[in-house]
């Protein structure tokens, strides 16, 4: 079975510049979750998606971020534009039916300069 | 809201040595407990998990046992290895707290193993 993919696995960008992350969870997960990871701290959720709705977007800064997941399977994380303290490694993960364990993605390490 | 304390660290051990990092939690609800770990380059993996109050769970040679009365789930090893250097995050997910299943997590505690 296929892990969950992310691309890119880094980026680096300027400040006020636009950047967008992949993610393509593991097949047949309904559930896919997209988590902001800033250097020495745990993961905070930014968003989850059941199929192609959202459950919970509280935590998503709407100034600048989205995020879609139009057909149910992938989904894109965008930042519009950046700022510095939006350096983090932006996790996605997927679960079976928003229960029991969370499978996570390698990371797009993000540097906003 | 729902959160999750974890010591510092780096935790510094010598191979073979006696593994305790702490973590205690705070949640409106009856949460499940995580331990994840993040080898260096990759992604989170669930390490360990448990459900309900005095369930432990162990996977590696590790466990973590819920303790409701003191609302913590400490992970031990008895005799840990190089291979285990990684950063350990606990992890709580309150169903009764928020409309999926989203897990809030510690800060990560870094384990340096030396041989």
């Amino acid at each position: 079975e296929a892990g969950v993919a992310q691309s890119p696995r880094y980026k680096i960008i300027e400040k006020r510049q636009s950047v967008a992350f992949w993610c393509n969870p593991i097949s047949g997960h309904a559930t896919l979750y997209w988590y902001q990871q800033i250097l020495g701290q745990g993961p905070k959720l930014l968003i989850q998606f059941q199929n192609n709705g959202v459950v919970d977007d509280s935590q998503l800064p709407k100034d600048r971020f989205s995020a879609e997941r139009l057909k149910g399977v992938d989904s894109t994380l965008k930042i519009q534009p950046a700022k510095l303290e939006d350096s983090a490694v932006y996790l996605c993960a997927s679960s079976r039916q928003g229960v029991g364990e969370q499978y996570f993605g390698p990371g797009t390490r993000l540097t906003v300069t | 809201g729902n959160s999750v304390t974890q010591m510092e660290g780096p935790v510094t051990l010598s191979e073979e040595a006696f593994l305790t990092i702490n973590c205690t939690y705070t949640a409106t609800g009856y949460p499940s407990l995580f331990w994840y770990v993040q080898y260096p380059g990759e992604g989170l993996q669930l390490l360990l998990k448990a459900t309900k109050a005095d369930d432990k769970g162990s996977n590696k040679g590790f466990e973590a046992t819920y303790r409701k009365e003191t609302t913590s789930f400490h992970l031990e090893k008895g005799s840990v290895q190089v291979s285990d250097s990684a950063v350990y995050f606990c992890a709580l997910s309150d169903p009764l707290n928020n409309a999926g299943n989203m897990l809030t997590f510690g800060g990560g505690t870094r384990l340096m193993v030396k041989p």
